[in-house]
């Protein structure tokens, strides 16, 4: 049972470009989480989705960022007009039900760098 | 709001010694849930553990432990006899509450960066 995939693993970007980090839940989970570990910080919540549903997306900056998680296909977290304050670890995360028992198995991550 | 804090930033061992990270929690909850993940060198996050707030039993899972108090929200983690494979980063969390209900967003802790040195 393959685990959460996300790709790419590493992308860089200039500054101005579009940034698209894609993830792909475990098989069977259609809720998907998406974090952001910035250099000397923690891991910091962006958005959480259901399918075709974004549920809560409290921790997204209200400009340049959006997700989504379409009926089919892997969920996308796409960044525009990149800056180098973007540069960070974003962390997928997925769980077969929304509730807070239901443990959330992470992707490896995409490492954005903007330069 | 919940928060969880690992005040240990840095905590240096030799193998084979034993360490405890420690996880101190607030939640206005009364029911609720706690995770361990551990990051390694590597980067992924790694599931360890989850404990729900009903069941004070400490876990033991090989040389992991955990002591679980709810008294002092607290939720550390030991590691005995401590390995060079262990040095991670370690996280603990705590899922959201939202107007009462509790789902899956979580809040972690800052980390405690685990060297183990051989």
């Amino acid at each position: 049972n393959a685990g959460v995939m996300q790709n790419p693993r590493h992308l860089v970007r200039r500054r101005g470009q579009e940034a698209r980090l894609r993830c792909s839940p475990m098989k069977g989970h259609s809720h998907v989480y998406w974090y952001r570990q910035l250099p000397e910080e923690g891991l910091k919540f962006m958005v959480y989705l259901q399918k075709e549903n974004i549920i809560d997306e409290s921790g997204m900056p209200k400009e340049r960022f959006s997700a989504e998680f379409p009926k089919e296909g892997p969920s996308i977290l796409r960044i525009q007009q990149v800056v180098r304050g973007d540069s960070a670890a974003y962390f997928c995360a997925s769980s077969p039900m929304g509730a807070a028992k239901n443990i959330q198995y992470f992707g490896a991550g995409t490492r954005l760098s903007v330069l | 709001a919940q928060k969880v804090t690992q005040a240990q930033t840095e905590i240096s061992v030799v193998e084979k010694e034993d360490v405890t990270l420690d996880c101190v929690y607030e939640t206005r909850d009364t029911t609720y849930y706690l995770f361990w993940y551990k990051q390694p060198p590597s980067g992924e996050l790694v599931f360890l553990i989850r404990r729900n707030s009903f069941d004070e039993q400490n876990e033991i899972s090989g040389r992991y432990s955990w002591n679980f108090q709810k008294s002092t929200s607290s939720f550390n983690f030991t590691i005995t006899a401590s390995q060079v494979v262990d040095s991670a980063v370690y996280f603990c969390a705590l899922p959201a509450n939202a107007g009462g209900t509790s789902y899956g967003k979580l809040t972690f802790g800052q980390g405690t960066i685990l060297t183990v040195h051989p």
